[in-house]
């Protein structure tokens, strides 16, 4: 299994700042990387895939990059919406099973 | 706009079968390059991916669920079915029902989620 670590646990930050989020595997998963949003009480959305791509809608101001064990995802400019907790997935190899970090949660 | 839906049970006895249902609108779940995905997340934790089925009815489950779950598709009501036999407490959860990308003809990210169903297990 393919386990996906996820730093900080939690991030204090105020509105306006930008951030950078670490996600780093256990093994290499190559650019089969995502990066998701969850309000509380909401689904999770997708903002990231295949590393660095933004999904529809996204705004400019999430960006991805990495491969291999090394990822991030950094928000410029925090907007209050943006206060979440956000999970990286791997989906590298379907015969193993797809994977989520532990999560960060991103407080004001 | 393509939307997802789950239905079932909220609580389900310790030893019985859970069963859930993603209802699909917007589009047939034949149309496109997708696979369907199970997906839950335990109380206050993360998430876990339970397994996936392509609407030919092929499947793949996470393999420390394996034993116990069983997915299915009924195209011609455009929806998908979760089956979680010997539940226990550890089951209790949210479960959500998610579609898969395919990005030149490999599985990618799930880009549409449902908006999760809360089961308890509880006698």
């Amino acid at each position: 299994e393919r386990v996906l670590t996820q730093s900080p646990a939690t991030l204090s930050v105020s509105p306006g700042e930008g951030v950078t989020l670490s996600c780093r595997a256990s093994q290499s998963v190559s650019s089969n990387l995502a990066w998701y949003q969850q309000r509380p009480g909401q689904a999770p959305r997708l903002l990231i895939y295949g590393a660095s791509t933004r999904a529809t809608g996204i705004p400019a101001r999430f960006s991805g990059s990495g491969s291999e064990t090394e990822f991030t995802l950094t928000i410029s400019s925090l907007q209050s919406e943006d206060f979440a907790v956000y999970y990286c997935q791997q989906y590298n190899s379907w015969l193993l099973g797809f994977t989520f970090g532990q999560g960060t949660k991103l407080e004001i | 706009q393509v939307l997802l839906q789950e239905s079932g049970p909220g609580l389900v006895e310790p030893s019985q079968t859970l069963s859930l249902s993603c209802s699909v609108s917007g589009d047939s779940i034949t149309s496109g390059s997708y696979y369907w995905n199970w997906i839950r997340q335990l109380p206050g934790k993360g998430l876990e991916w339970i397994g996936y089925i392509y609407n030919s009815g092929s499947t793949y489950y996470n393999p420390s669920l394996k034993s116990r779950v069983a997915m299915s598709v009924d195209t011609s009501r455009n929806h998908f079915s979760l089956k979680v036999t010997s539940v226990t407490a550890a089951d209790t959860a949210v479960y959500y029902c998610a579609r898969g990308l395919m990005v030149r003809g490999l599985m990618s990210a799930f880009d549409i989620w449902g908006q999760g169903t809360v089961v308890t297990v509880s006698s």
